[in-house]
């Protein structure tokens, strides 16, 4: 059973460009979560989807960042116009149910130049 | 607001030493969980421990929920258990989303 997969694993956008990072949940799991790491700080909460709806979308920023989980395909954390301060790394998360052990993929690092 | 505690924020061991991390939470959670971010940045799931005690190898947690606190504790430590240690707690609600503390730095010294 493959784990959380996150691509790519590295970015690198020029400020103004748009970024897409794709997750794939674990096998059997619908509930969907991203989250942000800025540098030399903790993970914090963006999003959370299931199957073609977002449920909480509290932490992202109102501007320039959206996210969707489709019928079919991966997850996508999308950020448009990038700038300097997007730089960071973006974790996915996927549950079997909301209550249960979340799982972290890789990571995606943007670097934004 | 809700909060989640760790400490100490940084600790240097030789090789070999146990210790006991700590991550305080100020509220009843649905589950809690614990990892380790290594140096490559990998998040790795340790417990998942909403209450009461678990093992693996030379790891151990212990939730005492109605204390609102949960211990890691590293026995023998490597120069591999080196990394961030956080805590994370669920709290419920319609989203039940982590709340991540803000981490402990461990470097194992050989």
């Amino acid at each position: 059973n493959a784990g959380v997969m996150q691509n790519p694993r590295h970015l690198v956008r020029r400020r103004g460009q748009e970024a897409r990072l794709r997750c794939s949940p674990m096998k059997g799991h619908s509930h969907v979560y991203w989250y942000r790491q800025l540098p030399e700080e903790g993970l914090k909460f963006m999003v959370y989807l299931q199957k073609e709806n977002i449920i909480d979308e509290s932490g992202m920023p109102k501007e320039r960042f959206s996210a969707e989980f489709p019928k079919e395909g991966p997850s996508i954390l999308r950020i448009q116009q990038v700038v300097r301060g997007d730089s960071a790394a973006y974790f996915c998360a996927s549950s079997p149910n909301p209550s249960a052990e979340a799982f972290f993929g890789q990571g995606t690092r943007l670097t934004v130049v | 607001g809700i909060q989640v505690e760790q400490s100490p924020p940084d600790l240097i061991l030789q090789e070999g030493a146990n210790s006991t991390l700590r991550c305080n939470f100020s509220d009843s959670v649905n589950n809690l969980q614990w990892f380790h971010q290594n140096p490559w940045g990998q998040l790795i799931n340790l417990f998942y421990i909403p209450s009461g005690t678990k093992q693996n190898g030379r790891l151990s947690a212990t939730t005492v929920a109605t204390e609102r606190y949960s211990l890691l504790y590293i026995s023998s430590s490597q120069t591999t258990d080196s990394g961030v240690y956080f805590c994370a707690a669920n709290y419920g609600g319609a989203t039940n989303k982590l709340i991540f503390g803000t981490g402990t730095l461990l470097a194992v010294q050989p």
